[in-house]
């Protein structure tokens, strides 16, 4: 079984709907990302999440909300998603601890919006 | 401002061909890690390599090799005998701590590497 899921694994929503990509994890990391990729833009981050209490906004965080409901689970919802939030989101898990750990990606969410 | 610079968009060789993706950073921290990333076209991201800025060793894995110099800002991707399943868009990355505590990733734009059969 996948260490990192998502789901949906893919979405098609009409404007002004409310969407919710969830993301669950079986690594033990307490460290949890949400980016989104556009081509040719590379990846990047939307909101992260340090532990179930700790949650900060990324580069692009306008237009999304997160939970961490859980240690395992983190979910990203677009309340009134638009056709610009069309992308590939991934969420991502990580260790805390000494030095500076390894992002483990699950196999990402293709969202598009009409 | 940390920055990552993948300067080829895209590239293609046929089959057998040796292949070197290059990957230009800009960072203020004094440590930092650098990762490389593969998203074959199934579209996940797998983790290939990280290293820190205290070591400046070549890795070599397989096929795959790494050049780490700091004196240029670089850390380059090599394939050697390179294979159609490499074919994959490939990313490179920088760290990036904030207040001793935010570590964030930093991704290039990616190179798309095509191998012609």
């Amino acid at each position: 079984d996948a260490d990192v899921t998502q789901t949906p694994r893919n979405r098609i929503t009409k404007t002004g709907k409310r969407i919710m990509l969830e993301c669950s994890q079986t690594k033990g990391h307490d460290r949890m990302y949400w980016y989104r990729q556009d081509p040719g833009l590379g990846l990047r981050l939307i909101y992260y999440s340090f532990d179930v209490k700790d949650i900060n906004k990324g580069e692009i965080s306008d237009g999304y909300s997160v939970s961490r409901q859980a240690q395992a689970k983190f979910s990203l919802s677009l309340e009134s998603a638009i056709p610009n939030q069309t992308a590939l989101y991934f969420c991502a898990t990580s260790d805390s601890g000494q030095g500076f750990n390894t992002q483990y990606f699950g196999p990402g969410t293709r969202l598009t919006v009409l | 401002a940390q920055k990552v610079t993948q300067a080829q968009t895209e590239i293609s060789v046929v089959e057998k061909e040796d292949v070197t993706l290059d990957c230009v950073y800009e960072t203020r921290d004094t440590t930092y890690y650098l990762f490389w990333y593969k998203q074959p076209p199934s579209g996940e991201l797998v983790f290939l390599i990280r290293r820190n800025s205290f070591d400046e060793q070549n890795e070599i894995s397989g096929r795959y090799s790494w050049n780490f110099q700091k004196s240029t800002s670089s850390f380059n991707f090599t394939i050697t005998a390179s294979q159609v399943v490499d074919s994959a868009v490939y990313f490179c990355a920088l760290s990036e701590r904030i207040m001793n505590r935010d570590d964030k990733i930093i991704f290039g734009k990616g190179t798309r590497l095509h191998i012609l059969p």
